[in-house]
C-alpha cells in the first residue's frame, strides 16, 4: 500500500501571496486532516475532511482553507500569507471508525518559507 | 479532548530501555491513548495504541493503569536511531478522527 504523499516538499513564498499545498492519502483511508508545525513545536490541528466537506477546524483564520476530491486526495491553500505562516505543514490520512481509526498516518510535509 | 502532559526531553544511552509516562487526567471513557516518534523534518509516524492495561508490538510497549489517567511508553534497548521526539495523544476512534492535539512532546536523545 502506498503511504501519504505531499507536494512540493520545499517552498518560497513572499508576503501577501498564495500558496496551495497537495496531498494524496494512503490507500483505503478516507480522511484527510492537515496540521501546521512550526520550528520547536508539536503539529497544530487545522482542519480535517472527510466525504469532501470540511469535518472540524482547530484554530486557524478563513485564509487557510481546503479542499478533498473524491480520490481522497486534498489540497490546503493558504491566502495572504503572513510570515508567521512559514512552518511545515503536514498532511494525515486516516478511517474515520472502526479498526485504525484514530490513527494517523503522516507524510512527509511541505515545508513553507514566508519572506 | 483531553490534554496531555509529558516531560519535555530525556537523556538516556544506548542499549537502556526507556519509559516516557504521559498525564492525560481528564480523559473520556470512549478515548484511547497513542504515541508517536518524529523525526526531524518528517511527519510523526505512529508506534503504538493502546485503551487499557499493557499493549506490546515489535516497536514498544504501553502501559495504561487502571484509572487511564496516565501511561508509560517504554522503548527497549534504544538505539542511537530512537533519538526523536514522542508525542503522547489522547481521543476517540470516531467522529472527531484527526482531530487530535499534540503538546510539545518528548525530545528523546540517545547517548553512545
Amino acid at each position: 500500500e502506498t503511504g501519504v504523499t505531499q507536494s512540493p516538499t520545499h517552498l518560497i513564498k513572499t508576503r501577501g501571496q498564495q500558496v496551495t499545498l497537495r496531498c494524496s492519502s494512503q490507500s483505503g483511508h478516507n480522511t484527510v486532516s492537515w496540521y501546521q508545525q512550526a520550528l520547536g513545536q508539536g503539529p497544530q490541528f487545522i482542519f480535517q475532511y472527510y466525504r469532501e466537506e470540511e469535518n472540524g477546524r482547530g484554530n486557524f483564520p478563513p485564509r487557510f482553507s481546503g479542499l478533498q476530491f473524491p480520490n481522497y486526495s486534498s489540497e490546503l491553500n493558504v491566502n495572504a500569507l503572513e510570515l508567521d505562516d512559514s512552518a511545515l505543514y503536514l498532511c494525515a490520512s486516516s478511517v474515520v471508525r472502526g479498526v485504525g481509526a484514530n490513527v494517523l498516518t503522516f507524510g512527509a510535509g511541505s515545508r513553507l518559507t514566508v519572506l | 479532548l483531553a490534554k496531555t502532559t509529558q516531560p519535555i526531553s530525556m537523556d538516556s544511552y544506548e542499549g537502556q530501555e526507556v519509559n516516557i509516562t504521559c498525564s492525560h487526567n481528564n480523559i473520556a471513557t470512549n478515548d484511547y491513548i497513542t504515541w508517536y516518534q518524529q523525526f526531524p523534518s518528517q511527519g510523526p509516524r505512529f508506534i503504538i495504541q493502546g485503551y487499557k492495561t499493557k499493549v506490546t508490538n515489535e516497536v514498544a510497549s504501553l502501559f495504561i493503569p487502571a484509572d487511564r489517567k496516565s501511561s508509560t511508553l517504554s522503548l527497549p534497548r534504544v538505539s542511537l536511531s530512537d533519538t526523536a521526539v514522542y508525542y503522547c495523544l489522547v481521543g476517540n476512534g470516531s467522529s472527531n478522527t484527526g482531530k487530535l492535539i499534540f503538546g510539545q512532546g518528548t525530545t528523546l536523545q540517545v547517548k553512545p
